[in-house]
């Protein structure tokens, strides 16, 4: 069965970099027929997809967040990862690494989630 | 900043039905397969609906999906307590290239 693990720095203070790992057990991320991306949720606040990126190295990433995203994959470890520079307090969220078939469009519909990992930003 | 707009909550008594509307546009909607997610306070969203009325395995046919023009509706029939939680609509925006979720709709059962 798919298990996608997040791990992230949980603490973090205004204007550092964010590095968040996905680690991805029980599948492979190499496959053609997946995305792989990240959603985050902001305490008490809606869903708001970050980006996604394939296997072959496409990446697509929310317009809000693309001058300050790097997503990549290392296939050797079978995980990917995240990069979000200069954060603010209005990046603290939990954050959801996840998995998306690949169809027409580069997210349609996430079966699989991690559990999450809280990024607090706070000075 | 949402371009799918959902109400914002929706009650009915146990037994009941209950429809959640997502209201989007042409360049998704109207465009896009959709979908949608129950989350529970605290925990992992869950996968409901995907490609506008398909359930993943294990997703009860109590929840059911539909899509005309630019809007969707998740329906949810013999309502329980333990449906209760907060359902989103998500969809790609082929406008705006970016996937969105709707503004979420908090079901309670009376």
């Amino acid at each position: 069965q798919l298990q996608l693990q997040e791990s992230g720095p949980g603490l973090m203070k205004p204007s550092e970099t964010l590095s968040l790992t996905c680690t991805v057990s029980g599948g492979s991320i190499s496959t053609n027929d997946y995305y792989w991306g990240w959603i985050r949720q902001p305490p008490g606040k809606a869903l708001e997809w970050i980006g996604t990126i394939y296997s072959r190295g496409s990446t697509f990433y929310n317009p809000s967040l693309k001058s300050r995203l790097i997503m990549s994959l290392d296939t050797s470890k079978n995980r990917f990862s995240l990069i979000l520079t200069s954060v603010t307090a209005a990046d603290t969220a939990v954050y959801y690494c996840v998995r998306s078939r690949v169809k027409a469009t580069p997210a349609d519909h996430f079966d699989s989630w991690g559990q999450g990992t809280l990024v607090t930003v706070s000075s | 900043q949402s371009v799918l707009t959902q109400p914002p909550s929706v009650s009915a008594a146990p037994g009941q039905k209950v429809s959640i509307s997502c209201s989007g546009n042409s360049s998704n909607i109207g465009l896009n397969y959709i979908s949608w997610y129950q989350q529970f306070p605290g925990t992992v969203p869950k996968l409901l609906i995907y490609d506008n009325n398909k359930r993943p395995s294990g997703i009860p046919d109590r929840f059911s999906g539909s899509k005309s023009g630019t809007s969707a509706t998740l329906g949810i029939t013999g309502l329980q307590t333990g449906d209760e939680a907060d359902y989103y609509c998500g969809i790609w925006d082929s406008s705006l290239s970016a996937y969105f979720f709707g503004t979420a709709t908090k079901v309670t059962v009376l």
